[in-house]
């Protein structure tokens, strides 16, 4: 069964610092890896998602995620973090299989500090 | 583009009550329809999901049920509200390799419902 883990609860980071959200995934065959933002007491927000190709992918709001097969993860990167980054960042697997529900993490708050 | 609506934004109810939340989305045909619940902030229980009309899944054995009557309409409810029914309610729609999507998910903004 596939299943995602995301091994921080809580990440902070200085504001202008660079952040990392940590994401590793366990499933059969090549998987599609999707992160998402939830702000407070709104629905969750596709950030981006790897499908193939390019191992390093972009998606909104500055963020990028670097899939990488051997050490079956797909880390959330933004070279320099805004107090308005902080929010609870959720990453999530598709088996290669598809039309299936999404696998997500418990999730990672995210705190920028000024 | 597609767009989904969730309502109500929140719910006060009595234990004992029913409940009706309500999703529908537009701008697309067949889609695949979620319902998680949110619990404190943190992670997603998916409780029902949909692939087409009249089409329920249920994850999860508990005091709620879900329909789908249209094909972009879901519904959910439950006839006798408890406590432990508590939390940030989401629906979400997918549709698997049409319109250049691969199954990500889009959620509506969530139904907090709150049980007295």
């Amino acid at each position: 069964a596939q299943s995602v883990a995301q091994p921080e609860d809580q990440v902070n980071v200085a504001e202008g610092n660079p952040l990392t959200v940590k994401c590793t995934y366990s499933v059969s065959g090549n998987p599609y890896l999707f992160w998402y933002v939830q702000y407070p007491n709104r629905g969750l927000q596709f950030l981006l998602k790897y499908i193939t190709g390019d191992n390093l992918v972009n998606g909104s709001y500055g963020f990028e995620a670097e899939f990488n097969k051997s050490q079956t993860s797909f880390h959330l990167k933004k070279p320099s973090a805004l107090v308005s980054d902080s929010a609870l960042y959720f990453c999530a697997v598709l088996p290669p299989s598809g039309n299936t529900p999404l696998v997500f993490g418990k999730g990672t708050r995210l705190s920028v500090i000024a | 583009s597609q767009t989904i609506h969730q309502w109500p934004a929140t719910l006060v109810q009595p234990v004992g009550s029913p409940l009706s939340l309500e999703c529908t989305v537009e701008g697309t045909s067949n889609p695949n329809l979620y319902w998680y619940r949110q619990a404190a902030g943190r992670g997603l229980q998916l409780l029902f999901y949909s692939v087409g009309i009249g089409q329920i899944s249920s994850e999860v054995p508990q005091n709620l049920s879900a329909s789908r009557p249209q094909d972009r309409q879901f519904i959910l409810s439950s006839k006798k509200l408890l406590l432990s029914d508590s939390g940030f309610y989401l629906c979400a729609w997918s549709v698997w390799l049409r319109e250049g999507l691969t199954g990500e998910l889009f959620f509506g903004e969530g139904s907090r419902l709150t049980v007295l």
